[in-house]
This record gives structure tokens, C-alpha cells and sequence, in this order.
């Protein structure tokens, strides 16, 4: 299974950009680049997702590198409920068991810690 | 649109005893997955049901846990006997799953809020 490489902890100020890096240089062709985050004391939750083109949704944009070797998660307006830990994580879009999707392999994720 | 529930959301168990959790899913999702959560660590996948039948369950240590999904709706994960490093946070989350154009869709999970397990 393809591995994500990301830092620990990182600290943001209110109402200022994040950029969360997420390194996976082991990519293969049909990995899709998924984006969840974890709030304190709840289940994860979807954030965002791609495969080779840059995306944007309500919460978030994510910048794929050319190579795909490496993203970057935008929040482009930190408030104090983004502080979660966030996991970048690879998902195998090849081919799958009885229309079932490839699972997700968490890592530990970056905790992002963001002061008023 | 309600979300994945579960209960209990906390459980206090000695070792060797036995404990079931219980998760309903969103309604019309057919893959429904139980994930572990060691403090500290990042969840990790114990099985993927997907509608009744099993996908993944290479990661479930089937001598002491069993989930099932009767009708394809709710799951139970069952831990028989427990062990003091079976204390961890356990999460149910599903995914609606379908195919359009050949491709899978809707394959967003959504988790429910856990169910804490400390084992003494």
C-alpha cells in the first residue's frame, strides 16, 4: 500500500491561510489522493479529494503536483474549528471487489493547531 | 439527513469479559466499515462489509472479534474475551458506493461518532 509522509503538528492564526503538505512519492498511476480530517473527541470526516487535477470544494482546495508525487491541503481561511488533525491518504481507484472501493490506510496525520 | 449512529458510546469492560457494539449506517449505503483507533494513531480498518457480504477483513483478529450484517442496514462488532490492548475507540463509517459509467462514486465515508472501550 502506497505511504504518506506528513508533518506532525503545525500552527496557523485565525482567518490566515493553511498549507498542510502531504508527501507520496511511492504513487501509483490509479491512486486517488484523499483528504480527512478529525476533529477532537469525533469520527473523521471527508474533506476533499483528487487524482491529478487541482480541486476546490466548500471547505477546502487541494494543489496536486504535476508529478503527483506530493499535495497540498488549503484552508484558505483558518478559524478555531479547523483545529483537528488532518490525514492525507492514498486510495487505490484500480480495480475492486463487487463494486466495493479500495479501503483507506490512515496515518497519524498532521495536528493542526490554530490560535485566535 | 440523520448520520451514522452508534452505541454505546462508552464501555468500561475487565479482561475476559465479552462486548458487542452496534452501528446503524446512513440509510442506502451499501459499504459499511468498523475501524480501531488507538490513542495516538490514526484509525485502522478491522472490516469492510459491502451490503451483507465481507470485502476486507484481513486486518480482524478473528480468534477474539466477529462483526456481521444482517440484511445489509446494521452491523455488530464483537469482542470475546477482551484484552487490555483492545482499549481503543471504535468507529463504524459508510459509504453509498455505486457505478456510473464504469466508475465507483460516492465513495466518501462518513463516520459515525465512535464508541470509546477501556478494558481493565
Amino acid at each position: 500500500d502506497a505511504k504518506t509522509t506528513q508533518p506532525n503538528s503545525m500552527e496557523s492564526n485565525e482567518e490566515e491561510p493553511v498549507h498542510l503538505p502531504c508527501n507520496h512519492s511511492t504513487i501509483s498511476g490509479t491512486d486517488y489522493i484523499h483528504w480527512y480530517r478529525q476533529l477532537p473527541s469525533q469520527g473523521p470526516e471527508y474533506v476533499i479529494h483528487g487524482l491529478t487535477s487541482n480541486v476546490n470544494n466548500r471547505m477546502a482546495s487541494l494543489a496536486i503536483a504535476e508529478d503527483r508525487k506530493s499535495s497540498t491541503l488549503i484552508l484558505h481561511r483558518a478559524t478555531l474549528r479547523d483545529a483537528a488533525v488532518y490525514y492525507c491518504i492514498l486510495r487505490d481507484g484500480g480495480p475492486t471487489y463487487g463494486g466495493a472501493t479500495n479501503k483507506l490506510i490512515f496515518g497519524t496525520g498532521t495536528l493542526l493547531a490554530v490560535q485566535p | 439527513e440523520a448520520g451514522v449512529a452508534q452505541s454505546p458510546r462508552y464501555k468500561i469492560i475487565e479482561k475476559r469479559q465479552s462486548v458487542a457494539f452496534w452501528c446503524n449506517p446512513i440509510s442506502g449505503h451499501a459499504t459499511l466499515y468498523w475501524y480501531q483507533q488507538i490513542l495516538g494513531q490514526g484509525p485502522k480498518l478491522l472490516i469492510q462489509f459491502q451490503n451483507n457480504g465481507v470485502v476486507d477483513d484481513s486486518q480482524l483478529p478473528k480468534d477474539r472479534f466477529s462483526a456481521e450484517r444482517l440484511k445489509g442496514v446494521d452491523s455488530t462488532l464483537k469482542i470475546q474475551p477482551a484484552k487490555l490492548e483492545d482499549s481503543a475507540v471504535y468507529l463504524c463509517a459508510s459509504s453509498l458506493n455505486f457505478q456510473l459509467a464504469g466508475e465507483i462514486r460516492g465513495y466518501e465515508q462518513y463516520f459515525g461518532p465512535g464508541t470509546r472501550l477501556t478494558v481493565t
